[in-house]
């Protein structure tokens, strides 16, 4: 089983608003993955977990805060967002972090912030 | 990462082979060359990777030039489900470490 779930699949927030998305995976991977994509344009990633920890941080602002409160689970913490922050907001996960393991995918969480 | 460069587009007719370029001549020893595929608004599908030999699984084929400078993934029988964005990444370890860095990828478009 490859599957990433990611919840929800739609969101829509105000710019006052708190919101968190989450993602889910058991497949027993010690490195997930948030990654941003806008309209007509490829992922970019954002934050790097490996083993419930914070590894890397693609100068993300502060907004978004992610968590990791076990080996399978990852949340985005949303607070204050702008307009231009509404996107496809994807979830991955390795076994590993590194360039010999390959990346697995949830759906996306289609967020519109108005 | 190195860079890479693949065309914006392609075609392929169903049932025939699909066969997309990718050039990294940048590419360094210890640099993998990954696939991956995005299907209009779902997430990106892993495809196939390799270091130094060609590679081969249920989904494709990845043929690495010698001097690594180039690669092709292969889609053997595209069907119409093979419609989609696909992604070559080079991706190193090092300070980049797990960081998959996407360009623009090939819209490969495959006709009945």
């Amino acid at each position: 089983d490859t599957e990433v779930t990611q919840t929800p699949k739609h969101l829509v927030m105000g710019m006052t608003n708190k919101k968190s998305l989450k993602c889910e995976q058991h497949m027993g991977h010690r490195a997930m993955y948030w990654y941003k994509q806008k309209a007509k344009k490829p992922p970019e990633l954002m934050f790097v977990y490996s083993y419930e920890k914070l590894s890397i941080n693609e100068s993300v602002p502060s907004r978004f805060s992610p968590e990791c409160p076990n080996s399978s689970l990852l949340n985005l913490h949303l607070h204050a967002l702008q307009p231009e922050d509404s996107a496809l907001y994807l979830c991955a996960s390795s076994q590993g972090q590194g360039a010999i393991y390959e990346q697995y995918f949830g759906p996306g969480t289609r967020l519109t912030v108005t | 990462d190195a860079k890479t460069t693949q065309p914006t587009s392609m075609d392929c007719a169903e049932g025939r082979a699909a066969n997309l370029p990718c050039n990294h001549s940048t590419i360094s020893g210890n640099e993998y060359v990954y696939w991956y595929r995005q299907i209009h608004s779902q997430g990106p599908q892993y495809i196939i990777h390799g270091l130094k030999n060609n590679e081969t699984n249920e989904m494709a084929s990845l043929i690495i030039t010698e001097d690594r400078k180039s690669s092709t993934l292969i889609l053997p029988h595209a069907t119409l489900r093979d419609t989609a964005v696909y992604y070559c990444i080079v991706h190193a370890g090092g300070t980049s470490y797990g960081k998959l860095t996407f360009g623009q990828g090939t819209i490969l478009t495959v006709h009945p």
